[in-house]
């Protein structure tokens, strides 16, 4: 089975501070997913990194793939209040099925 | 832009009792799903659909049966509700794996 585990599971910042969330895994993904969620609502793609070693900007957010593609993440520079948010990434399995990680809830106080 | 369209929203049901979800897109994609959230547990998909009048289990099925009748909709059921069912449901619509997923803003079911 292919687990994918986030970390950490909470972040609590100010505004302004820089930090980075991880995905990780034992297995290998042919593509990997960020979708970030606002509370009542459903998540929303951030970005998709498809190549080993592949980094995307997106604004304040940098995404990178490990060289193996085992592993991902998510690094926001000067966090803003409104990068609030469960932070959720997902792989594409051999199965042909998306699995999804815990998610990170990100609480970033102005 | 409706893009996926869950109802109801909200349901409070008692042990025991039935009800169907119901999951509308209107972007012609093939793929459909149900996942369910819970605390701390990200997204587990229940069931997916790769097309219509197709449907396939995915990793958490049990308790919970599903139908693709038509291409744009895809209906989740339970048919005897059980508290473990309490969770928030979504429906997500994609184009071929693995494509972005389009996700309704989510079903809160709370079983008694």
């Amino acid at each position: 089975t292919q687990l994918l585990e986030q970390s950490p599971q909470f972040l609590s910042i100010q505004e302004g501070e820089n930090l980075t969330v991880y995905c990780n895994s034992s297995s290998v993904f042919s593509s990997l997913q960020w979708y970030r969620q606002e509370p009542g609502e459903g998540p929303v793609l951030l970005v998709t990194v498809v190549t080993g070693g592949e980094v995307k900007k997106l604004k304040r957010l940098t995404f990178q793939f490990g060289d193996a593609r085992k592993d991902s993440s998510l690094h926001i520079t000067a966090a803003q209040p409104g990068d609030t948010g469960l932070y959720l990434c997902a792989g594409a399995s051999n199965t042909g099925k998306l699995i999804f990680g815990q998610g990170t809830t990100l609480q970033v106080k102005p | 832009n409706a893009g996926v369209t869950q109802t109801p929203k909200f349901r409070v049901l008692k042990t025991g009792q039935s009800m169907t979800l119901l999951c509308a897109q209107d972007m012609n994609h093939e793929y459909m799903y149900w996942y369910r959230q819970d605390p701390g547990m990200g997204l587990r998909l229940i069931h997916y659909s790769v097309g219509e009048g197709t449907t396939a289990k995915g990793e958490v099925p049990d308790g919970y049966n599903v139908s693709r009748l038509k291409k744009q909709n895809f209906l989740l059921g339970l048919e005897s509700a059980a508290p473990s069912q309490t969770s928030v449901y979504f429906c997500a619509s994609s184009s071929p794996f693995p494509g972005e997923l389009f996700f309704g803003e989510g079903s809160r079911l709370t079983v008694l």
